[in-house]
């Protein structure tokens, strides 16, 4: 039961190079998402997606993209990687809420982003 | 404005005593839903409970509850009977809208706290 996987767990990476963080969830959930977190920021949405081939942005979306041509995956790419962006990338994802499902989120174990 | 507000960034509690850990919120929404993670050392997200916002009673999770006042747009968590593996840190979090709106979190920056033996 492997849920839900992010690889990889650490990467090191320079200015401008881009980079992809991959989430794998296999509980079929329709929301995934992408979130930051900083240290004095909690955590904060980057993007998140109600279902395959439908994706919108959150609270920090800029320098990022994301796609979702699978259910099961939302890869996350930073496409010039910057400094700004050294942190803690979590995935997550959750069922649709109903009145007897909380929709909490699963989350990933976290990948960590070094830009040099 | 933010959204939720968890105004101590550090709390101390000995072993075996409660504690509770602050939570305001901010929304104008009627229907919203409040959920605390828990973060060990070890950086994973674990779900604690959840409260929402039509739900007449308290949550409660066994040594984890609730302290929900609507009025006080508050949602504390308390923790009863610490134990030295309740050293984390704890995030509030919330989602607006009713259960058609997804899973779109906003997080707190966080209370870290700490069990004493």
């Amino acid at each position: 039961d492997a849920g839900i996987t992010q690889s990889p767990r650490y990467k090191i990476t320079e200015t401008g190079r881009q980079v992809t963080l991959m989430c794998h969830q296999t509980w079929s959930h329709s929301y995934m998402f992408w979130y930051r977190q900083d240290l004095g920021h909690g955590l904060r949405l980057i993007y998140y997606s109600a279902a395959a081939d439908i994706t919108d942005k959150g609270e920090v979306p800029d320098g990022y993209v994301v796609s979702r041509s699978k259910t099961e995956n939302f890869p996350l790419t930073l496409e010039s990687a910057t400094r700004s962006q050294t942190s803690v990338y979590f995935c997550a994802s959750s069922s649709r809420p109903t009145s007897g499902n909380t929709g909490e989120l699963f989350f990933g174990e976290g990948s960590r982003l070094t830009v040099l | 404005a933010q959204k939720i507000t968890q105004t101590q960034p550090g709390m101390f509690v000995q072993e075996k005593e409660a504690v509770t850990l602050d939570c305001t919120y901010d929304t104008s929404d009627p229907s919203y839903g409040l959920f605390w993670y828990k973060q060990p050392s070890s950086g994973e997200m674990i779900f604690l409970i959840y409260q929402g916002s039509y739900d007449q009673q308290n949550a409660t999770e066994g040594r984890y509850s609730l302290n929900f006042q609507k009025a006080r747009k508050s949602a504390n968590l308390v923790i009863s009977a610490s134990q030295l593996g309740d050293s984390a840190m704890y995030f509030c979090a919330m989602r607006e809208g009713g259960v058609t709106s997804g899973s779109r979190l906003t997080f707190g920056e966080g209370t870290q706290l700490t069990v004493n033996p």
